[in-house]
């Protein structure tokens, strides 16, 4: 079975600092990738994804995220954080060809920025 | 507004007992999911439902019972038989059943037993 590992489990940083959170999943072949994020007290939304293409992705609140095939990785980068940020982050991958196109989760990123 | 609605937010149960989680969409989206949420183990697929009247289990199903009657709703049963059943539970849906369809989260259950 396919899985998804969020390396960093919890991450603390300063306001302005620069943001990487890493994803990477076992499946070989083709994936569909996706970021959710879970601010505090509200419902889990979608951050971006990647289909095809351009493998660097743009997301809401100036996120973006790079897909590289060879690394099986799927990074979340924000050059500036903000207070506002704080939230937890999820990393998910739908692979083709299993039939049902179910996500997977990887376990979460837990971000707190300070102001 | 179109989402997803589950209720109640908070739940309390004595052991023992079955209970039932609400989950409602008014999004017209075909697929249903529940997800159970454990601090540290990210989201973890309980069942699924692409279709009304057809689910499938997920990777911890032992001990959860689902119907999918109407296409709007999906009720989860917690029974007596799921051995650690405090928890966090999450329902989705999603437009398509390909690849391509993100989830759409309602805001959870919070289900405590003692």
């Amino acid at each position: 079975a396919q899985s998804v590992s969020q390396h960093n489990h919890h991450v603390i940083l300063s306001e302005a600092a620069s943001l990487e959170l890493g994803c990477n999943y076992s499946y070989g072949g083709t994936v569909n990738l996706f970021w959710y994020v879970q601010y505090p007290g509200q419902h889990l939304q979608l951050l971006l994804k990647y289909f095809s293409g351009d493998p660097l992705v743009k997301g809401i609140k100036g996120f973006e995220a790079e897909f590289i095939k060879s690394k099986f990785s799927f990074n979340l980068r924000k050059p500036s954080v903000q207070w506002s940020d704080t939230a937890e982050y999820f990393c998910a991958v739908i692979p083709w060809g299993g039939g049902s196109y179910i996500p997977t989760f990887g376990r979460g990123t837990s971000l707190i920025v300070h102001p | 507004d179109g989402g997803i609605t589950q209720s109640p937010k908070y739940l309390f149960r004595k052991e023992g007992q079955n209970v039932t989680l609400s989950c409602e969409q008014n999004l017209n989206h075909d697929a249903m999911y529940w997800y159970r949420q454990d601090p540290g183990q990210g989201l973890r697929l309980i069942y699924y439902s692409q279709i009304v009247n057809d689910f499938q289990k997920g990777d911890i199903a032992e001990g959860y019972s689902v119907s999918r009657e109407k296409k709007e709703s999906f009720p989860l049963t917690v029974t007596s038989a799921q051995k650690n059943p405090t928890a966090f539970y999450l329902c989705a849906s999603s437009r398509g059943t390909g690849p391509n369809s993100p989830l759409h989260f309602g805001n959870g259950t919070r289900l405590t037993v003692t």
